[in-house]
């Protein structure tokens, strides 16, 4: 089974500056992922993931995540929030394989305020 | 064109209702999920369709039954509906079991 800890519920950042929001993950097999956006009262948008390749990868919006499989971590960052990034974010995971592969495991989101 | 569309968006009933919540995707995606929102935000998996084929049913109460008539739809009937029920329900859909999901917008479901 597959767990995902996000470590900060919530993180007010102030508009223009940098942000991180932490991802670990716990997995017994190799795992794909994610991290989606939930703006109010929508549903989930793919900000990016990571499948293979270059551990460092870019998404929409201006945000790029690390893997780092040692410290089984999947940071989400961007170098200067705007008003407009002010959402909820999710940090998932799904197994390489098995029945296990047929969904997203979620960490409890991370809410992002940005302040004026 | 909406890629996962759900409906209704909104749907508030009493305990003890019956209540069907429909889900379509255009994408010609084989993959279909539902998935549970509570409260405090928190996503879980109820179930997972590949191809119409039942893959992931998660610890639901067998109140909650998903029908799949073809690849495009997968709807979500609740009988007997509690008031614990009430959440956001997610419809989602990927091509395959490792790419991205689409969601749908969202069913605020409300029992009072």
């Amino acid at each position: 089974a597959q767990s995902v800890t996000q470590l900060d519920s919530q993180v007010p950042v102030f508009e223009e500056a940098p942000v991180e929001l932490r991802c670990n993950y716990s997995s017994s097999v190799s795992v794909y992922l994610f991290w989606y956006v939930q703006y109010p009262n929508q549903g989930l948008q793919l900000l990016l993931k990571y499948l293979s390749g270059s551990t460092l990868v870019k998404g929409i919006n201006g945000f790029e995540a690390e893997f780092n499989k040692s410290q089984t971590s999947f940071h989400l960052r961007k170098p200067s929030v705007h008003i407009s990034d002010t959402a909820e974010y999710f940090c998932a995971v799904t197994p390489y394989s098995g029945a296990g592969s047929y969904q997203l495991t979620f960490g409890k989101g991370t809410k992002l305020s940005v302040i004026p | 064109d909406t890629a996962v569309s759900q409906t209704p968006k909104y749907l508030v009933t009493q305990m003890g209702n019956d209540k069907s919540i429909k889900c379509e995707q255009n994408l010609g995606h084989d993959t279909m999920y539902w998935y549970k929102q509570d409260s405090k935000k928190f996503l879980k998996i109820m179930f997972s369709y590949n191809n119409k084929e039942l893959i992931i049913n998660e610890t639901v109460p067998n109140r909650f039954s998903p029908k799949s008539p073809d690849k495009a739809h997968l709807n979500l009937h609740i009988n007997s509906l509690e008031l614990g029920d009430s959440a956001v329900y997610f419809c989602a859909s990927s091509q395959d079991r490792w790419t991205e999901a689409f969601f749908g917008q969202g069913t605020r479901l409300t029992v009072v």
